[in-house]
């Protein structure tokens, strides 16, 4: 049961670009969601974080907008650049499993020239 | 660097054998989480200890166990291994107990059992 989806394994987009990257949740109680960014051969790191009392969160390139009717996050970078190119994780916890992280599959960004 | 450190980064080991991977939380940080990464999956919660307490428990197999020590490492136990158990195994660390605390991640130990 894949409590947070993201659909799109792969994404590719020009340099100064915006990349959309989305999750979709289907747990009514995630109230926290989180995106981190993995390099190959690193663990991942944090990047930006929403709370459910919230429908964006800005910092810097980096927006993360929520739908909570539509169970529904999307990270937005803008301007994208090549050093932007990783896995992009999606991940929500919440009342009932606020000591974890679950986490979606992933999609891959790659930034291209 | 995140500050959390794993360690061995790779393991090869045989089926049926066990291994033990080990995890050095940041300083100062109380909690530890143990992940699973199988291929092409999203990261897999296993456990949580806090301060030296399990705190929180996913889907964590019998045949593996955790635990943390006073010096708030821990160490994740695997057992009994399968080719199904090869993946990367990361540990992660933050200040509180809940999940919403921004985790800080090692760089894994990638477990290969043949």
């Amino acid at each position: 049961d894949q409590q947070v989806k993201q659909n799109s394994p792969s994404l590719s987009v020009q340099e100064g670009r915006i990349s959309i990257l989305n999750c979709d949740y289907t747990n009514s109680m995630f109230d926290y969601f989180l995106w981190y960014k993995k390099y190959p051969a690193e663990g991942p790191t944090f990047l930006i974080s929403i709370s459910s009392i919230k429908d964006k969160n800005e910092d810097g390139r980096f927006t993360v907008f929520l739908n909570k009717s539509a169970k529904h996050l999307s990270l937005h970078i803008v301007p994208s650049q090549p050093g932007d190119s990783a896995v992009y994780f999606c991940a929500a916890s919440g009342a009932g499993t606020a000591s974890k992280l679950t986490f979606g599959t992933g999609t891959r960004l790659q930034v291209t020239l | 660097d995140s500050g959390v450190t794993q360690t061995p980064k790779h393991l090869i080991t045989a089926t049926g054998q066990r291994v033990t991977l080990r995890c050095s939380p940041r300083s100062g940080d109380l909690s530890v989480y143990w992940y699973q990464q199988s291929l092409d999956q999203g990261l897999q919660f296993l456990i949580q200890y806090y301060n030296g307490e399990e705190r929180a428990k996913g889907n964590i197999l019998e045949r593996f166990s955790a635990q943390q020590f006073p010096d708030l490492h821990s160490e994740l136990n695997l057992s009994s291994l399968e080719l199904g158990d090869s993946a990367l195994y990361f540990c992660a660390s933050s200040v509180g107990h809940r999940a919403n605390t921004e985790a800080f991640f090692g760089q894994g130990t990638r477990l290969t059992v043949v």
